[in-house]
């Protein structure tokens, strides 16, 4: 089963900042924060990850916080085609033996004009 | 690079009929995985890889078979096919496993309707 809780869906205006909220209150210390997105009918798209300090990448920052039992995700200026299915995943790695990723069912962000 | 590749797009089976899903990728990546993924749900595993020679089951992978016989491929074979495989397919390949700079790379996708 999934150990992180999302909320099933989010709006969010066209150029504003997107902050999708993830709860994960049994992450383990040497588990990552992974994010994923899905667009409609696409297999899923890496995001970003971290483990216990914030990143910045091209496509998005995450905020873990201090205790890391939640994280955000930040689109910071969202447009139509962020529109997709957002899945926060904590997994181990670092010696993990196979690397897969459990899904849970995400969150719905829509964009809209 | 075409990075993962699926084959085919849409199939409709009947109960009782077998099929293959092709599935490979040009990245020269170690790992490979098959997922499902049921209409409004997450992706479950099904089988994945290490590298050639080498496959383990994940959750779910009653009814399905496996082989990696070279790093570039990995077909996932349904064998007398029930309704409840009715779904959408993915592959996925990474580098390194479960290292944390890991990321899987997703073909885009196979939808099987068994009726």
């Amino acid at each position: 089963d999934a150990k992180t809780t999302q909320p099933p869906s989010m709006d969010c205006a066209e150029g504003r900042a997107a902050n999708l909220p993830c709860n994960h209150s049994t992450i383990s210390g040497n588990e990552y924060v992974y994010w994923y997105r899905q667009i409609h009918s696409q297999g899923p798209q890496y995001i970003i990850h971290g483990l216990k300090n914030n990143e910045t990448n091209e496509m998005a920052s995450l905020i873990i916080t201090e205790d890391r039992k939640s994280s955000t995700l930040i689109l910071p200026h969202a447009t139509l085609r962020d529109t997709a299915v957002y899945y926060c995943i904590v997994r181990v790695a670092e010696g993990g033996s196979q690397g897969n990723l459990i899904f849970g069912k995400g969150t719905k962000l829509s964009v809209k004009p | 690079n075409a990075g993962v590749t699926q084959t085919p797009k849409f199939r409709i089976l009947k109960i009782g009929q077998s099929m293959t899903l092709q599935c490979a990728q040009d990245m020269n990546h170690n790992y490979m995985y098959w997922y499902r993924q049921d209409p409004g749900m997450g992706l479950k595993l099904i089988y994945y890889s290490v590298g050639a020679g080498i496959t383990d089951k994940g959750e779910v992978p009653n009814g399905y078979n496996v082989s990696r016989s070279t790093t570039e491929d990995f077909p996932l074979r349904l064998e007398l096919a029930a309704p409840s495989q009715t779904s959408v397919y993915f592959c996925a390949s990474s580098l390194a496993g479960g290292r944390s700079t890991d990321t899987q790379y997703f073909g885009p996708g196979t939808r099987l309707t068994v009726l």
